[in-house]
């Protein structure tokens, strides 16, 4: 069975740009959430989607959005980048409402120039 | 806000030696609790889950509950080099999951 898949795992961007992510969750896992790891903050907390409908938002400025699509497949945006976005962004999955139990994908790490 | 708190370690213990990883949180209305494991260069795994009072025992891995002192802790017997890494405590309340930290075990030969 494959994994949560997340691409691409490294991209570089410079101040200003935007930067679209994409995970695929494990086969028939329906709830996807996504999180921000730094060495300073640990891992926050960005949202969760569960039938394309976004359940439950983090502490996050509104340049971070995302969706997710009928096959549960999701993506998020983080326009404007700024160089504290520079963090590795994990996203996971779980069977059904969100659980705690999560299965985490490799992560895309993003560099802001 | 909503808080969980690890001792950022590094927590080094001997080979065979019981490793403690402790935890406490801010919320007392949080349900579930969690604990992963981060290897370097790689990303969380779930490890244990607990969600009642009590101890939970799997193999060489038991979590520790207790709810009236907010607080969880993960102790590994018989510790090996390869337990080697970050334990990350979660706590999961209104279908939010708060992670800490972590707390990075070192095991030495």
């Amino acid at each position: 069975k494959a994994g949560v898949t997340q691409t691409p795992r490294y991209l570089i961007k410079t101040r200003g740009q935007q930067v679209t992510l994409s995970c695929s969750p494990i086969s028939g896992h329906r709830s996807v959430s996504w999180y921000q790891q730094t060495p300073g903050q640990g891992l926050q907390f960005l949202f969760e989607y569960f039938s394309e409908t976004q359940r439950n938002k983090g502490n996050f400025p509104g340049r971070f959005s995302g969706r997710q699509f009928s096959n549960s497949r999701s993506e998020m945006n983080v326009s404007t980048l700024e160089l504290g976005d520079s963090a590795l962004y994990l996203c996971a999955s779980t069977l059904g409402r969100y659980t705690g139990e999560l299965f985490f994908g490799e992560g895309s790490r993003l560099t802001v120039l | 806000q909503k808080e969980v708190e690890q001792n950022s370690g590094p927590l080094s213990v001997p080979e065979g030696a019981i490793a403690s990883l402790n935890c406490t949180y801010s919320d007392r209305g949080s349900q579930s609790f969690f604990w992963y494991r981060q290897y370097s260069g790689k990303s969380p795994e779930l490890i244990m889950s607990i969600y009642s009072n009590g101890d939970k025992e799997d193999g060489r891995f038991t979590a520790q509950l207790n709810k009236a002192s907010q607080y969880v802790s993960l102790l590994i017997r018989d510790s090996q080099p390869s337990d080697s890494a970050t334990y990350l405590c979660a706590v999961s309340s209104n279908y939010k999951l708060t992670f800490g930290k972590g707390t990075l075990l070192t095991v030495n030969p």
